[in-house]
């Protein structure tokens, strides 16, 4: 299994529409957790931080956590072609990661749609 | 506010070459990492460190790979030999890493990753 688990996607989506990507994670010591953008060829950009259960919000984007079931999602309202890019979620902390190094998912494929 | 900076942008060597990158960190950064990631994986941490030590190395193939941070500042991450399957994006971040917990964080250091450098092994 691995650490942190995303799906490949490529998700697609029409333009205005909420892009909902998913993530989940095996080390249920995990303390914090992150979204990162990655438009092609670029570096990761983090757009969002979450740390506690329930749901953080930043403009379009809303991050979830929900610690007893280990998933973390991110949400991205009235969605547009500009936010067409790859998502990385990564987890910090935990039991078997107690030195505190990012743990990234493989990344999920957003396609949005004009 | 300058950005983390990595040079080449690029490298294409042959294998069995040596190859050498560079990252400057945002001022003031203590802590530098470098990160390799393959098409269509999320980035794997290879080495970090704190000021001039290296505290997490354990994903570093030291029988090719070496890396430093004199001075705190600058790194360089050397691969010698190069294989073929070396390529990929190497990645470097930095962060202040400050003690502060807020709500269960470990510690206000969020990573800013620098452009990379795109390593294609011949």
């Amino acid at each position: 299994q691995k650490e942190v688990e995303q799906n490949s996607g490529p998700l697609s989506v029409p333009e205005g529409a909420i892009a909902s990507l998913n993530c989940t994670y095996s080390d249920r010591g995990s303390q914090s957790f992150f979204w990162y953008r990655q438009y092609s060829g670029k570096s990761p950009e983090l757009i969002m931080s979450i740390y506690s259960n329930g749901d953080k919000e930043d403009g379009r984007f809303t991050a979830q956590l929900n610690k007893a079931s280990q998933y973390v999602s991110l949400l991205i309202r009235d969605s547009q072609p500009s936010d067409s890019a790859t998502y990385l979620c990564a987890v910090k902390g935990g039991i078997y990661n107690q030195g505190g190094k990012l743990i990234f998912g493989q990344g999920t494929e957003l396609s949005v749609k004009p | 506010e300058a950005g983390v900076v990595q040079s080449p942008r690029y490298k294409i060597i042959e294998k069995k070459q040596p190859v050498a990158f560079w990252c400057n960190p945002i001022s003031g950064h203590n802590t530098l990492y470098w990160y390799l990631q393959n098409l269509g994986q999320g980035p794997e941490l290879l080495i970090r460190y704190e000021n001039e030590e290296a505290v997490d190395d354990s994903q570093l193939p030291k029988d090719r790979f070496s890396a430093e941070r004199l001075k705190g500042v600058d790194s360089t991450l050397k691969i010698q030999p190069a294989e073929l399957g070396d390529s990929a994006v190497y990645l470097c971040a930095s962060s202040l890493r400050s003690p502060l917990r807020t709500s269960g964080d470990l510690g206000t250091d969020t990573q800013y990753f620098g452009p990379g450098t795109r390593l294609t092994v011949l």
